[in-house]
């Protein structure tokens, strides 16, 4: 059955350091993956996906996802955070058999000064 | 509307209650999920809408949980006899076809459901 797995459920880092989320998944054909971001309060946005072509994929607010298929893994990263995105974030899979989004459990992230 | 609506945003209920929680999708919107996000756990898919159908509401955790979707427009999901494991807030999203490839799922700001 397909699944995603995010091995941090929480993650600090200094404002101005780099991030990396990281994501896992389990999907046997070629798999369409997401990055979104959800800040409190608020609903789901999507910051990138990754459907066919270019691995690296550029997203909003500066962020990229690099998909490794040979690692099955879609990790998120941005070179200098800032403390707007202290948020929780989450990876996901489309499973296209089923018509559906398959999440995984998020790595929420807080931004020290 | 610019983007998917839910309401009510918070619906605090006592056990044993019926609730129905709303979503009205952007328009022209084809595909409708309703997925569930209880404290500290990720998404959990509950029921996916294409038109005025679901083929999967295989996410559904009991019978007490029932959704309907009318017009290809605005959902409804209705949980019977609410009990305390059911606090959650329930997100709603849509999209244009049930495929990743016309883009991403849209959501909702979800409805905050306590249950005591």
């Amino acid at each position: 059955a397909q699944s995603v797995t995010q091995p941090d459920i929480h993650i600090t880092v200094s404002e101005g350091a780099s991030l990396e989320l990281r994501c896992n998944y389990s999907y046997g054909a070629t798999p369409y993956l997401f990055w979104y971001v959800q800040s409190p309060g608020q609903g789901l946005q999507l910051l990138l996906k990754y459907f066919s072509g270019d691995t690296l994929v550029q997203g909003i607010k500066g962020f990229e996802a690099e998909f490794k298929r040979s690692q099955s893994s879609f990790n998120l990263r941005k070179p200098s955070v800032h403390w707007s995105d202290a948020a929780e974030y989450f990876c996901a899979v489309f499973s296209g058999g089923y018509n559906k989004l398959i999440f995984g459990a998020g790595t929420r992230l807080a931004v020290h000064p | 509307g610019a983007g998917v609506s839910q309401s009510p945003s918070n619906k605090v209920t006592e056990k044993g209650k019926d609730v129905e929680l709303r979503c009205d999708p952007i328009s022209g919107h084809t595909a409708l999920y309703w997925y569930r996000q209880s404290l500290g756990q990720g998404l959990e898919f509950l029921i996916y809408f294409q038109g005025n159908s679901a083929p999967d509401k295989s996410g559904l955790p009991s019978d007490r949980f029932s959704a309907e979707r009318t017009g290809g427009s605005v959902s409804t999901l209705t949980i019977q006899r609410t009990q305390q494991e059911d606090s959650a807030v329930y997100l709603c999203a849509s999209s244009l076809q049930g495929t990743p490839n016309t883009g991403e799922l849209f959501f909702g700001e979800g409805s905050r459901l306590t249950v005591l």
